[in-house]
């Protein structure tokens, strides 16, 4: 099966430092990612779509210069949140797809973030 | 409001029982896809149906889908209580295959053993 894994799994910083998570496609290639965002008891909330080796598409209401992604391989999307803030806690997830045309997504495990 | 409303928001039942989940988006579609998500974990992905197909099964899943009410069920049957999590629907947008999805608001199940 496919396989996405983020990194880390875990983050607590304090504000003002910026923040890197990696998403990562084990077993195949992924030309597209998706980042969204997690809310407790909410649903996800999709903030940008990456592509690997052009610029991100953000998501109506998503800052680009507080969220900066980049898809530099084909099996490696980064979300750096920069100058993290309390409200940029939230639970990040990201996606994958095989390909243009691919119906399904494969999901990351998600990184919590905390920030003080 | 937003693409993919479900409802219930919150479902408690007993194990054996089955469990029934609603969806309804506003949009047109070319697929329609249910995903499960345990407490604090990432997505599962469930079951996919297209907009051609109006009932689908996996298991002891059965997806309906009515594109003319615009709307969409998830039934477990048999419940267990490893069936407990946060299930949502998810609508692509229909035009151009862009991949991105929209997700409702997703059903909480609890499933009391």
């Amino acid at each position: 099966g496919a396989v996405v894994s983020q990194h880390p799994s875990r983050v607590i910083c304090k504000s003002g430092t910026s923040v890197k998570i990696e998403c990562r496609s084990l077993d195949f290639q992924a030309t597209t990612m998706f980042w969204y965002r997690q809310f407790p008891k909410k649903s996800l909330m999709l903030m940008a779509t990456s592509n690997e080796g052009s610029k991100a598409t953000y998501e109506q209401g998503v800052e680009k210069d507080k969220f900066l992604i980049n898809h530099a391989s084909l099996t490696l999307s980064t979300l750096t949140v920069t100058s993290a803030h309390p409200e940029d806690s939230s639970f990040y997830i990201c996606s994958a797809t095989r390909g243009v045309g691919s119906d399904e997504q494969f999901f990351g495990p998600g990184t919590r973030l905390t920030v003080l | 409001s937003q693409q993919g409303e479900e409802d219930p928001q919150a479902l408690s039942i007993q194990e054996g029982e089955n469990a029934t989940m609603n969806c309804s988006y506003k949009t047109s579609i070319n697929n329609l896809q249910w995903y499960r998500q345990n407490s604090g974990r990432g997505l599962v992905h469930l079951i996919l149906i297209r907009s051609n197909e109006r009932e689908k099964h996996s298991g002891r899943l059965r997806v309906t889908l009515d594109t003319s009410k615009k709307s969409s069920s998830l039934l477990i049957t048999a419940s267990r209580a490893a069936d407990t999590a946060s299930y949502f629907c998810a609508t692509d947008k229909g035009s151009g295959n862009t991949g991105k999805l929209i997700f409702g608001q997703g059903t909480t199940l609890q499933v009391k053993p």
